[in-house]
């Protein structure tokens, strides 16, 4: 089955710079891929998704890019702030066409980031 | 914006009893999952359910585990006779149709301490 590996667990970064997280995937037909942000306590809220026809799609400071020759995707955080603190979960999912059936999401380990001040 | 609600928010149960966990669907939504965090770990599927039945489930939804959607609104996680390794926070989430059955939008979760 799918497995997606997230790296790095644990990232600091100070604030105003940029953060990257990497994931990979291991299924080829994997070809939907969110990003989630987990508070603590909280539930997992998603910041942006990217589908497999595209290889980059950006949301104000965040962006995602994708290689899927490599089954790589990443995160990018711009210009972070106090409250980009959180973990951040990668995942992949396949989308079967006609959407005849629920379509789960396999997680990566999370990222723990932390924002300087 | 319509949210996904699980209840109770914290259930503490003895081992080897039997729980449900609720959740109440974004309303428009058809497409429903459960999953699991265990303390400090990843975010596991359990199971995902569409048209009156199950889509897919995991390896760690065995005979244990059972979903059901009594009625129009809700969709429920039982669990029986419940083992010390069940606990976790178990997510509820729903996705609707259009344009995709995605993204899965995630309830607050019910943390289950079993003691």
């Amino acid at each position: 089955g799918e497995n997606v590996e997230q790296h790095p667990s644990t990232l600091s970064v100070q604030e105003g710079d940029s953060a990257v997280i990497k994931c990979t995937y291991s299924d080829s037909a994997s070809n939907y891929f969110p990003w989630y942000k987990q508070e603590l306590g909280k539930r997992p809220q998603l910041i942006i998704d990217i589908r497999s026809n595209v290889g980059e799609k950006k949301d104000q400071r965040i962006a995602v890019t994708l290689n899927k020759t490599a089954k790589h995707f990443s995160l990018h955080i711009t210009e972070t702030q106090p409250e980009d603190s959180a973990v951040y979960f990668c995942a992949a999912s396949i989308l079967e066409r006609g959407y005849s059936s629920a379509s789960k999401i396999i997680f990566g380990s999370g990222t723990r980031l932390s924002i300087r001040p | 914006e319509p949210e996904v609600t699980q209840t109770p928010s914290h259930q503490v149960t003895q081992m080897g009893q039997e729980v449900i966990l609720r959740c109440v669907p974004i309303s428009n939504h058809l497409y429903f999952y459960w999953y699991r965090q265990i303390l400090g770990q990843k975010v596991e599927f359990l199971v995902s359910f569409y048209n009156n039945e199950i889509s897919e489930k995991s390896e760690i939804f065995d005979d244990q585990f059972s979903v059901e959607r009594p009625d129009g609104s809700n969709f429920t996680l039982k669990i029986r006779s419940t083992k010390l390794e069940d606990s976790a926070m178990y997510f509820c989430a729903s996705s609707d149709r259009a344009p995709s059955n995605q993204p899965q939008h995630f309830g607050d979760g019910t943390r289950l301490s079993i003691l």
